[in-house]
């Protein structure tokens, strides 16, 4: 299993917004509507940002939106402050009931 | 509120075992509705799920393709905890290590171990 493509690096002026694509194949992305996003700052434990592709867990701001079409999932940070700077990763369920994660993108915050 | 608490040596020689182990406390790891997974992180390799338990009426263990053949998780119910091992390391296998509740989402993390695989 090769890891879900996504942009190595995004960048963007505080409060505009940015997207970050996650390409997989129908194997995964495609076949399942289970997709996370996850928020890395250095240091310290993932943070789970959008659950089933466009679902947000409790206390994640509404800045934050998913959304999946086909093989590819996207993640939406709209009005960008300084604070998101951070790293993103994808994460799909995928067949033989495994989870696939992608490569991570660098989010920097002009 | 769920915690999970990670436990285990941050230096690990060539050709050993890794072992790790995860307490649970505010949930069970016997739980006919939570998994329990182990995932990685690498500046090489990012983030890398390894594998899960879970309890439904028996015990089920699956386990990513990349490392299959050198890991196992286990459950240890009467300390409410579970654990990775994982054979015959190598440098490659230096990551930041992280228990985790969830099958396909991860929600609730460990407090993630810094294992090095050196001699």
């Amino acid at each position: 299993q090769s890891a879900l493509t996504q942009p190595a690096s995004v960048s963007g002026s505080p409060g505009q917004s940015i997207t970050i694509s996650c390409t997989g194949t129908s194997s995964d992305v495609g076949s399942y509507n289970l997709v996370s996003w996850y928020q890395l700052h250095p240091g310290k434990a993932p943070k789970l940002m959008i659950y089933e592709a466009s679902k947000r867990p409790s206390g994640i701001s509404n800045r934050f939106s998913g959304s999946k079409s086909g093989n590819t999932a996207s993640l939406t940070i709209s009005g960008l402050q300084a604070e998101d700077e951070a790293d993103y990763y994808c994460c799909s369920y995928a067949v033989s009931s495994t989870v696939i994660f992608g490569g991570g993108t660098k989010l920097t915050v002009l | 509120q769920v915690q999970l608490q990670q436990s285990g040596p941050g230096l690990v020689k060539p050709s050993q075992t890794l072992s790790l182990t995860c307490a649970i406390s505010g949930d069970s790891v016997s739980s006919n509705s939570t998994v329990w997974s182990w995932i990685r992180q690498s500046p090489s390799r990012g983030l890398e799920w390894l594998g899960r338990t879970y309890y439904r009426s028996k015990w089920y263990n699956d386990y990513a393709v990349s490392v299959k053949s050198r890991i196992t998780i286990n459950p240890d119910t009467s300390k409410n905890q579970f654990s990775l091992q994982l054979n015959s390391v190598t440098p490659e296998d230096t990551a930041v290590y992280y228990c985790a509740r969830g099958n396909y989402a991860f929600a609730i993390w460990g407090q993630g171990t810094m294992v090095m695989v050196s001699s």
